[in-house]
Order: C-alpha cells, then structure tokens, then sequence
C-alpha cells in the first residue's frame, strides 16, 4: 500500500512564525506536489519536486519554499506565516514512469490555521 | 486562473439516485483524472481517461471526455450513503507532471 504521511493533521501558528510541513512517502516515488485547498478554489499547486534536491514553483508559490533532500521527503515551508496562509494543505506524490497516466496518491492533509 | 471548473458546486440526491458532475477547463485537457475526498481527508483516485479516449466506466462510475469542449463528467449509478464526499477532476499541464485540478463537487446522498 502506497502511503503518503504528513507531519500534523492540525497546527496551530502564529502570523511571523517560521512553519515547516514534513511529507514522506513510502514507494519510491520520483514525483512530489505540495497543494493548498481553499473552499470553492479546489487544489492550487505550490510547489512541485520530480527529483532530489529539484523543485519548480507552482501557480502560488510566494510565501512559501520547499526542501527535497531526500527522495522520500518534501518539507513546504513558509517563511514568515501570515493569516492568509490558513489553510488546508496537502502532500502527494506520483511514479515518474508512466508520465501523466499516473494517479496522485495523497496524504491525508494539515490544517493550519495562523492566528 | 488555470482552474478547472466544475458545476455543480453542490449536489443533493437521495440514495439510489444518479450523480452527474461536470468539469470544464480553459486549457487543452490531456489524461483527465477523477479524484475524491471524503470530509477532512486526503484525495483518493478513482478513474484515468485518456485523451483519446471518449468514455470509460468502472463499477457504478462512468466518465465522458470531449477534447474539443474540453470538458468531462462523472457519473455515480444508484448512489450510496457511503459516495458522500466531493469530487475533484484534474488534468496535466501540457507536457508537464503539474496537475490543474478543478474546484470540486460536493455530493450529499440522503439515505
């Protein structure tokens, strides 16, 4: 079974506080996304990872940066936490074989909330 | 926005009852991914058409593709209590890993 952790469910943070979210994932996999869920805008990518120490930004990546030094980790980091950075955030990570036949397997999300 | 749109945004059905779901993009649609979430949890993948393909079923869900309308929909049959969750749709950018997800469907079955 291909799992996808995450390192908190729920957090709770102070605006200007330095945020970490460690993902990890068990099977291998070259590709790695880092999504934010907001109601009524679905999935917006933040960052995105297809190799060791490789990242490309997504379509919101300001506030945020991300750390991959280990094929099995994706750590998304926001810098200076702000309360627009409420939210739903979820890990997940795809085979790089196969291209874009493959499905996403996802973690099971951290709310944070920035107070 | 990229986002793919999907309408409803909302769907209420009594159990036993059709689900149909529509996602629209304004991009090209390549491989068009089906995903679910139940409340709080992450997504769960349920069905992949590929873009040559125009529908595809699996169990009680049947997905249609127009590449030309680049559009999709997902239909649940005789729906269940348990289907209560939403529904996302997602497709690749262009020669890329980076997946445009839509804006979701959430479906209440009443038992």
């Amino acid at each position: 079974d291909v799992k996808v952790t995450q390192s908190s469910r729920y957090l709770v943070k102070r605006t200007g506080e330095k945020v970490f979210l460690e993902c990890v994932q068990d099977m291998d996999h070259e590709n790695m996304f880092w999504y934010r869920q907001d109601p009524g805008l679905g999935l917006r990518l933040i960052y995105f990872s297809y190799d060791v120490k490789m990242k490309e930004k997504g379509d919101i990546p300001e506030g945020y940066s991300v750390s991959r030094e280990k094929k099995e980790r994706f750590s998304l980091i926001l810098e200076s936490a702000s309360t627009n950075q409420t939210s739903m955030y979820l890990c997940a990570s795809s085979p790089g074989q196969g291209g874009t036949y493959n499905e996403q397997f996802f973690g099971p999300g951290t709310r944070l909330t920035v107070l | 926005s990229q986002q793919g749109e999907e309408d409803p945004q909302a769907l209420s059905i009594q159990e036993g009852e059709n689900a149909t779901m529509n996602c629209s993009y304004k991009t090209s649609i390549n491989n068009l991914q089906w995903y679910r979430q139940n409340s709080g949890r992450g997504l769960v993948h349920l069905i992949l058409i590929r873009s040559n393909e125009r529908e595809k079923h699996s169990g009680r869900l049947r997905v249609t593709l127009d590449t030309s309308k680049k559009s999709s929909s997902l239909l649940i049959t005789a729906s269940r209590a348990a289907d209560t969750a939403s529904y996302f749709c997602a497709t690749p950018y262009s020669g890329t890993y980076k997946y445009i997800f839509g804006t979701g469907t959430r479906l209440k079955v009443l038992a």
